[in-house]
C-alpha cells in the first residue's frame, strides 16, 4: 500500500465546475504540499500545510492532521486549470510522492 | 543563539533600477518568508519557500522574483524600482516542528532591509 493515497487518478470537469482533490496519508508528516504540473512543464508548489486551511485565488487546501487526510478545491474552473496535480508529504527528513490526479477542465 | 540575517540594512536605489535583498535563515530553518512593511502599515506577505520550493505566493508584485537557495539562504529580486517599492522589507524562518501533532510553524524575523527609492 502506498503511504500517500490520492484520488481520484483521472478527473474531467466543465468549466466553472467547483473541483476536489483528495489526498491521504499513512505516516506522521511535518507537512504536506499540493504541487501542479502542467504538461511539458515544471513543477509549482500551490500550497504547503501543517494544520488547517489556506486559500489562494480560485485554490483552497485543507488539512486533518488526525484523519491524515488533505482536500485540494478548485473554484470556478477554468480548462487553464488542467494539469496533474501530485500531493507531497514530508515526513523523517525525506519527501513521498501520491500518484498525481490528472484534471482536464473543457470549456 | 543564531538569528535571521538580512542584508543590507539599509538600501538606496533610483527609480527603475534592480535590487537585491537577502536573507539567511536560522540554521537548520527550513521555511523562509517575506514582507514588505510600507510606511505606517502593516507588513504584507509576500512570498514564502519551503525546501526551496516556493510553498505560498501572497501580495507579491511580477517586478518582483525570489527564491530559495541549496544552503536555504533566500533572495528577493526586484526590478524597475518604482517609489512605492520603498519599504521595509522583512524576512522570516521556520522549521516546521514534527513533534507534535499539528506541526508548529513559528516565525522568527529578521531585522529587516530598508530600501529607499528615490
Amino acid at each position: 500500500k502506498n503511504e500517500v493515497e490520492q484520488s481520484p487518478q483521472n478527473l474531467t470537469a466543465q468549466e466553472g465546475e467547483f473541483i476536489t482533490i483528495n489526498c491521504s496519508y499513512s505516516v506522521g508528516i511535518s507537512a504536506l504540499h499540493w504541487l501542479q504540473q502542467h504538461p511539458g512543464g515544471g513543477i509549482v508548489s500551490l500550497f504547503m500545510l501543517s494544520s488547517g486551511k489556506k486559500k489562494h485565488g480560485r485554490l483552497i487546501a485543507t488539512i486533518n492532521i488526525q484523519e491524515k487526510h488533505s482536500s485540494l478545491h478548485i473554484t470556478a474552473s477554468h480548462p487553464r486549470d488542467s494539469a496533474v496535480y501530485i500531493c507531497a508529504v514530508r515526513y523523517n527528513n525525506d519527501m513521498r510522492f501520491g500518484a498525481g490526479t490528472r484534471l482536464t477542465v473543457k470549456p | 543563539a543564531a538569528g535571521v540575517i538580512q542584508s543590507p540594512r539599509h538600501l538606496i536605489k533610483e527609480k527603475r533600477e534592480t535590487a537585491t535583498l537577502k536573507c539567511y535563515p536560522i540554521p537548520r530553518h527550513d521555511t523562509v518568508y517575506w514582507y514588505q512593511q510600507g510606511p505606517g502599515q502593516d507588513p504584507q506577505f509576500l512570498i514564502s519557500f519551503y525546501e526551496k520550493m516556493q510553498s505560498d505566493k501572497g501580495s507579491i508584485p511580477d517586478r518582483f522574483s525570489a527564491q530559495q537557495f541549496s544552503d536555504y539562504h533566500s533572495e528577493l529580486n526586484m526590478s524597475s524600482l518604482e517609489l512605492g517599492d520603498s519599504a521595509l522589507y522583512f524576512c522570516a524562518s521556520s522549521l516546521v516542528d514534527s513533534s507534535t501533532t499539528g506541526a508548529k510553524n513559528i516565525q522568527y524575523f529578521g531585522a529587516g532591509t530598508r530600501l529607499s527609492v528615490l
